[in-house]
């Protein structure tokens, strides 16, 4: 498709359990960002990657978060031993550019930890 | 990056003129404005952005005052599927960071 796509689209995690989450930006774009939103706020900033380094990852809540974009395109967000707190949507971001913020953003994987 | 306050909602009649304010007092000058919006279940959208000049495009209007300290995103005739969380946004052409407070509720109204 066109778009930046996620998945899985909703993930429910027992406590304790490591998570895996997919972003497919859109082809070409030298940008992604990974965002998380709690229930009723605005999204939060996560990390950020150009092509396939990762130039910011300050907004990681705690080092049980990590992602990767190994070859540029397509990006994980892994959540290891997850716990209740970690429930949130996680979006996925891309833009053309590595500058300007016209950032276009996935539908979000919507995560549940029991 | 500088703060913005909206209000946290607002209503407004499906065909009419929609107008949404954000002000950011302390703006800098290399700073722009964005507006995105996120309706339900789906990730933000971006509507618009603009450094000092009104811009218009297909979806809305920008109106920033001349000393830039607020601004006001016009949908000119809302829709139903206008209903969705607005966000004012400023940011730097540099900046990479989104910060997306917690923005106006907008509900069209039938």
């Amino acid at each position: 498709g066109a778009g930046v796509s996620q998945s899985p689209r909703y993930k429910v995690a027992k406590r304790g359990q490591d998570v895996a989450l997919r972003c497919d930006p859109i082809s070409g774009h030298v940008s992604l960002f990974w965002y998380q939103q709690a229930l009723g706020q605005g999204p939060e900033f996560l990390t950020y990657f150009q092509n396939e380094a990762q130039l910011d990852k300050s907004g990681l809540p705690s080092d049980r978060f990590f992602a990767e974009r190994p070859e540029g395109s397509v990006s994980t967000l892994k959540i290891q031993r997850t716990q209740q707190e970690d429930s949130a949507v996680y979006l996925c971001a891309s833009s053309l550019w590595s500058s300007g913020n016209t950032i276009y953003f996935g539908e979000g994987s919507w995560l549940t930890v029991v | 990056d500088a703060k913005t306050t909206q209000p946290p909602s607002m209503d407004c009649a499906e065909g009419r003129a929609a107008n949404l304010p954000c002000n950011h007092s302390t703006i800098s000058g290399n700073e722009y404005v964005y507006w995105y919006r996120q309706i339900h279940s789906q990730g933000p959208q971006y509507i618009i952005h603009g450094l000092k000049n009104n811009e218009t495009n297909e979806m809305a209007s920008l109106i920033i005052t001349e000393d830039r300290k607020s601004s006001t995103l016009i949908l000119p005739h809302a829709t139903l599927r206008d209903t969705a969380v607005y966000y004012c946004i400023v940011s730097g052409q540099m900046d990479y960071k989104l910060s997306f407070g917690a923005g106006t509720t907008v509900t069209v109204r039938a």
